[in-house]
């Protein structure tokens, strides 16, 4: 079965500390990986697409990652303007398939 | 801003009402794409309209339905509305020619439909 798990559902940190945000998926026949990011109330953002084992992008404080089986966003020296959730989105033939989010909070 | 607009932004009904939902896409964008997120369900694709045919569906209900216009905007009905309805809706685009679900969406700020 098809399914994008993301974690943590949570992430506090304070200014300046990095971390990273993890995105597992099982869908066959990959045809791309999306980051985006969401303030409350607000569309999502979009940040990265990936579409192949090994690659990186990056922008700014993020910088995404890619593997046969997970994505990670890593996040270096956020700051409070960091704090959204963060989502991700694994596209197969004709499908795409929402995690659930990461909730990152960046404290001063 | 996105370039995707979508009205109204609130939507306060009664359960049993339809209304429509707006999206106009980025300039140039054949694709729509609807989408409902609740707090409890997280993003789920709704429905995909390219070039004004329906493309791909998902978990979209038979009371909703949506259509897409020859200037390319995109209306989302829904009928018979129940509480479980009450969601946050975007629309989102995409510039890609193929008309593929996995091209780079841009997604619009939303219409919160509040079903009491």
């Amino acid at each position: 079965e098809d399914q994008v798990t993301q974690s943590p559902e949570a992430l506090r940190l304070q200014e300046g500390e990095s971390s990273s945000l993890n995105c597992s998926y099982t869908v066959s026949g990959l045809r791309g990986l999306f980051w985006y990011r969401q303030d409350p109330g607000k569309g999502p953002e979009f940040l990265f697409t990936l579409y192949s084992a090994g690659e990186e992008k990056e922008k700014e404080r993020l910088k995404a990652t890619l593997t046969k089986k997970e994505s990670f966003l890593h996040i270096t020296a956020p700051k409070p303007e960091d704090s959204a959730t963060y989502l991700c989105a694994v596209g197969g033939y004709n499908k795409l398939i929402f995690g659930a989010g990461t909730r990152l909070a960046v404290h001063p | 801003d996105s370039g995707v607009t979508q009205t109204p932004k609130h939507l306060i009904t009664a359960t049993g009402q339809r209304v429509t939902l707006r999206c106009s896409p980025r300039s140039g964008d054949l694709s729509v794409y609807w989408y409902q997120q609740s707090l409890d369900q997280g993003l789920q694709f709704l429905i995909q309209y390219y070039n004004g045919e329906e493309r791909a569906k998902g978990n979209i209900l038979e009371r909703f339905s949506a259509q897409q216009f020859p200037d390319l905007h995109s209306e989302l009905n829904l009928s018979s509305l129940e509480l479980g309805d009450s969601a946050l809706y975007f629309c989102a685009s995409s510039a890609g020619t193929s008309g593929d679900l996995t091209d780079t969406q841009y997604f619009g700020p939303g219409t919160r439909l509040t079903v009491l």
